[in-house]
C-alpha cells in the first residue's frame, strides 16, 4: 500500500501570502493528483502530474519523482482559496492492481 | 453538461434498513468510482467500474454492492445499514483512468449518510 502524507494538516495565512502544501508518498507512482474540496463539500480536480511542473492561474504544482514528493503552491492567496487540498497518488500494487490512494488533506484558511 | 450528479444529498437510516445511492454522469466516461470520506482519513475506494456491465471491489467493499447496468449510471447499495457506514459518500468518474496520462477525476457533490 502506498502511504500518502500531507503537511501541514492545517494552515492559516493572511491574504496575499505565498502558500505551500506538501505531499510525500512511499512507493513509485504513475501519476499524482491535487484536488480541492470546498467548504460545502464538493471536490474539484486541480492538477494531474506525472513529472515536472504545472501552472494554472495562481496555482503551481510540482513533483519530484526521485524524492517521491510534490508541492502545491498558491501565490497571492485570497480568502476564496480557503478549502481542503487533497493529494492523491496513482500506483500499481502487486495484489490490488492500479490504485488511487488519497492523503487526509490540508485545511487552508486565508484571512482577509 | 451537469457533470456528475449524486442523489440523495442527505439520508438518515436506522440500523438494518437498506438504500441505494445513485450516481449519474453525462460525460460518456468509462470509469466510475464510489468513495467514502471519514474524519481523519483520506477518501477510500468502495467499488469501481471500468465500463458498462463491469464492477470491481475497492479498498473497503464489505457491506456494499454496486451495479453499472447503463454506462452513465453507477448505483451503490447498502443492503443492511450499520452505524459504521455513517459517512460522506462521493461518486467520481473519469474518461481514461488507470495509467492514462490525461486522467482527470470529476466528483459528485457527496451524500451525507447517517445510520442510527
Amino acid at each position: 500500500k502506498n502511504e500518502v502524507e500531507q503537511s501541514p494538516q492545517n494552515l492559516t495565512a493572511q491574504e496575499g501570502e505565498f502558500i505551500t502544501i506538501n505531499c510525500s508518498y512511499s512507493v513509485g507512482i504513475s501519476a499524482l493528483h491535487w484536488l480541492q474540496q470546498h467548504p460545502g463539500g464538493g471536490i474539484v480536480s486541480l492538477f494531474m502530474l506525472s513529472s515536472g511542473k504545472k501552472k494554472h492561474g495562481r496555482l503551481i504544482a510540482t513533483i519530484n519523482i526521485q524524492e517521491k514528493h510534490s508541492s502545491l503552491h498558491i501565490t497571492a492567496s485570497h480568502p476564496r482559496d480557503s478549502a481542503v487540498y487533497i493529494c492523491a497518488v496513482r500506483y500499481w500494487g502487486e495484489t490490488s492492481g492500479s490504485r488511487l490512494t488519497f492523503g487526509e488533506g490540508t485545511q487552508l484558511t486565508v484571512n482577509p | 453538461n451537469a457533470g456528475v450528479t449524486q442523489t440523495p444529498k442527505f439520508r438518515v437510516l436506522k440500523t438494518g434498513q437498506s438504500m441505494t445511492l445513485l450516481c449519474a454522469q453525462d460525460m460518456n466516461h468509462e470509469y466510475m468510482y464510489w468513495y467514502r470520506q471519514d474524519p481523519g482519513m483520506g477518501l477510500r475506494l468502495i467499488h469501481y467500474s471500468v465500463g458498462e456491465g463491469t464492477t470491481a471491489k475497492g479498498e473497503v467493499p464489505d457491506g456494499y454492492n454496486v451495479s453499472r447496468l447503463k454506462k452513465q449510471n453507477f448505483l451503490l447499495g447498502l443492503e443492511s445499514a450499520a452505524p459504521s457506514q455513517t459517512s460522506v459518500y462521493f461518486c467520481a468518474s473519469s474518461y481514461e483512468g488507470d495509467l492514462a496520462t490525461n486522467e482527470k477525476l470529476f466528483f459528485g457533490s457527496g451524500t451525507q449518510l447517517s445510520v442510527l
